[in-house]
């Protein structure tokens, strides 16, 4: 049963990076992709992007500018960083597993959720 | 691309809960649904259109058409309160639906 845990800085300044890492434990095989999407309140999900084990990334449009998510496969750990955030990237963070099959994929499990506040 | 879902539902105890989620060409992409109830984090309820991860009750089930996918909660109980989401896939971008808060009431 593979578990994911968001960690990092609850309040962030204006125009500063936000920093998060998601640790991994369980039962994976190296090969999974691995996403960061976030719950701004009183808005819906978005996803901020996804990271597979060979390295690869993909990022939403609206954020790519702005992110990079990597990995460190010694620590079974994940990272986000979102340079140059405003109170519009206020919320609740979290870090979940990809699975990729036909025509689409789908996020499970989800970690528990890291909140973010911006403000100086 | 867009996913549009009710901004709210209500239902009585016991009763069938249908919730909706519509986009272009939906027919043509897997849909997903998840349920986050209020303080938690989101749980998987369906993927693939309609499959259940073996942790989720026969009582969730959902289908996709050509207008619309649909999410259906069989005999509604309180703790199926709180939010919905439909999510899909376009251009490898992942789109979730604006959530639907269900109440049971």
């Amino acid at each position: 049963q593979v578990r994911l845990q968001e960690s990092g800085p609850g309040l962030v300044k204006p125009s500063e990076t936000l920093s998060l890492t998601c640790s991994v434990s369980g039962g994976y095989h190296g090969r999974e992709y691995w996403s960061w999407l976030r719950l701004p309140p009183g808005k819906g999900l978005e996803w901020i992007g996804d990271l597979y084990s060979t390295g690869t990334t993909r990022y939403n449009p609206s954020l790519k500018s702005r992110v990079t998510i990597s990995g460190d496969s010694s620590k079974n750990q994940f990272s986000l960083k979102m340079t140059s955030v405003t109170s519009a990237d206020a919320a609740v963070y979290y870090c979940a597993q990809v699975t990729f099959s036909g025509a689409g994929g789908w996020f499970g499990p989800w970690g528990q959720g890291t909140r973010v506040t911006v403000s100086s | 691309y867009e996913l549009t879902q009710p901004p709210s539902v209500s239902v009585s105890p016991g009763q069938t809960a249908t919730i909706t989620c519509s986009g272009d060409y939906l027919e043509r992409k897997d849909v997903s649904w998840y349920q986050q109830k209020p303080g938690q984090s989101p749980v998987l309820l369906i993927y693939q259109d309609h499959k259940r991860p073996s942790a989720i009750p026969e009582r969730f089930s959902a289908s996709t058409s050509e207008i619309a996918a649909i999410l259906t909660i069989r005999e509604t109980q309180s703790i199926d309160e709180g939010h919905y989401y439909c999510q899909a896939w376009d251009l490898s971008v992942a789109i979730f639906g604006g959530g639907t808060n269900l109440a049971v009431l």
